[in-house]
């Protein structure tokens, strides 16, 4: 069993639509990142969360420490938000490193 | 934040010889890394590059294979020696960058071994 799991693993939904991405992860964290991978291969750190909740224009994280769960929303989605969301997670050893989940393609259909 | 450029963006190699991927960030960073990502594949980590010493590899990574440099605070390089075609991937770097130790990742290198 992977210690980050997403679903969906690919998601494709009309231009508009509310986008739900999940993350469950099974060891203890200290932090937890929502990564976006582009085609062209570049990653662009979306959020770090170690509780609640942050917004960042129509995208929404929340993070449930007890229940060891993220969610990603998109608000509003358009065709430019299809991509492939990454989570990871910072464990709380002490070290940096990151356990990335496998990934959720999103595509956006106009 | 960090900004972090790469170089090159994108090559194709032929097989048997090496490659260096240059990264430079627009700040000083303590923590810097390398990842792979294969095709189709997640990121996983090649090593730690430290500042005026070794670095730190993960298991299945060899320095012989990878040779990182990291000779101040703002640059580091990689090499892929020896290339074979299962050398192909996106090769990203990666800082953690104060005051927050967010960690932000550059633009990948997208490396094709013929």
């Amino acid at each position: 069993k992977n210690e980050v799991e997403q679903s969906p693993q690919n998601l494709t939904a009309q231009e508009g639509e509310f986008i739900t991405i999940n993350c469950s992860y099974s060891v203890g964290i200290s932090a937890l990142h929502w990564l976006q991978q582009h085609p062209g291969g570049g990653i662009v750190s979306l959020f770090m969360l170690s509780s609640g909740k942050k917004k960042h224009g129509r995208l929404i994280a929340t993070i449930n420490i007890q229940e060891k769960h993220s969610s990603l929303h998109i608000t509003a989605s358009h065709p430019r938000d299809s991509a492939v969301y990454i989570c990871a997670v910072r464990s709380n050893f002490g070290n940096e490193k990151l356990t990335f989940g496998t990934g959720t393609r999103l595509t956006i259909i106009p | 934040s960090a900004v972090i450029s790469q170089k090159p963006s994108r090559d194709i190699c032929q097989r048997g010889t090496s490659l260096t991927i240059q990264c430079q960030v627009d700040s000083q960073v303590t923590m810097m890394f390398w990842y792979r990502q294969q095709p189709g594949q997640s990121l996983t980590l090649i090593a730690t590059a430290n500042q005026g010493s070794e670095a730190t590899y993960e298991s299945g990574f060899v320095i012989d294979k990878f040779p990182i440099s990291r000779p101040n605070l703002t640059f580091s390089t990689l090499t892929v020696s020896n290339m074979s075609p299962e050398d192909s991937s996106i090769y990203l770097c990666s800082v953690v960058a104060s005051p927050n130790n967010e960690q932000f990742f550059g633009p990948g290198t997208r490396l094709t071994v013929l």
